[in-house]
């Protein structure tokens, strides 16, 4: 299985700021995703992250608040822009390998916004 | 009706028993079903997936497919302490072709008592 890390693991945030994500995945993988998961909830799917272009967004979520990059096959950021309390969550990358049958999680970044 | 359905529990079982944990989904179209534990303060592990009808077992882990009545269990026997955790049901969005996204249902809490 693909080792994946995330940096930060945890921050805190004044509203209004913005903070980048980073996601490594330490063997070459098809799909990165980026889920959040918010206190006391389930995970739901930000955007898939696609390598060398825009990443696909899901309904609820748009570009200008969590810009994606994905420059490589390994890596990826995720950018939450104008942060609000309502922000404060469990943002998570994932990835598949070749088969896209698995799909592995980073350990997450805890974010909190003040 | 959400797209994948658990019961939150709690779940509370004592130790060695059978703990068996249901999902419901409702995309006749989903073909893969998979199966996450989720530790207090950590990022889901991925510990089951099955595609066909029946039972899958894997250890003391048995995964059971029913596409006609849209649902899909985990059964864990000889349940330990260290199996009290959260499991995540997910299912891929039918008809969505292989682009690795999944489903999260809400979570099934499972306690398991000495």
């Amino acid at each position: 299985s693909a080792v994946i890390s995330q940096k930060p693991s945890r921050d805190i945030c004044q509203r209004g700021t913005s903070l980048t994500i980073q996601c490594q995945v330490d063997s070459q993988v098809t799909m990165m995703f980026w889920y959040r998961q918010q206190p006391g909830q389930s995970l739901t799917l930000i955007a898939t992250a696609n390598q060398g272009s825009e990443a696909t967004y899901e309904s609820g979520f748009v570009i200008d608040k969590f810009p994606i990059s994905r420059p490589n096959l390994t890596f990826s950021t995720l950018t939450v822009s104008n942060m609000s309390p309502e922000d404060s969550s469990i943002y998570l990358c994932s990835a598949t390998g070749t088969t896209k049958e698995t799909q592995y999680f980073g350990p997450g970044t805890r974010l909190l916004v003040l | 009706q959400k797209e994948v359905e658990q019961n939150s529990g709690p779940l509370s079982v004592p130790e060695g028993a059978i703990a068996s944990l249901n999902c419901t989904y409702s995309d006749r179209g989903s073909q893969s079903f998979f199966w996450y534990r989720q530790y207090s303060g950590k990022s889901p592990e991925l510990i089951m997936f099955i595609y066909s009808n029946g039972d899958k077992e894997d250890g003391r882990f048995t995964a059971q497919l029913n596409k006609a009545s849209q649902y899909v269990s985990l059964l864990i026997r000889d349940s330990q302490p260290s199996d009290s955790a959260t499991y995540l049901c997910a299912v891929p969005p039918g008809g969505s072709g292989n682009t690795g996204k999944l489903i999260f249902g809400q979570g099934t809490t499972l306690q398991v008592k000495p």
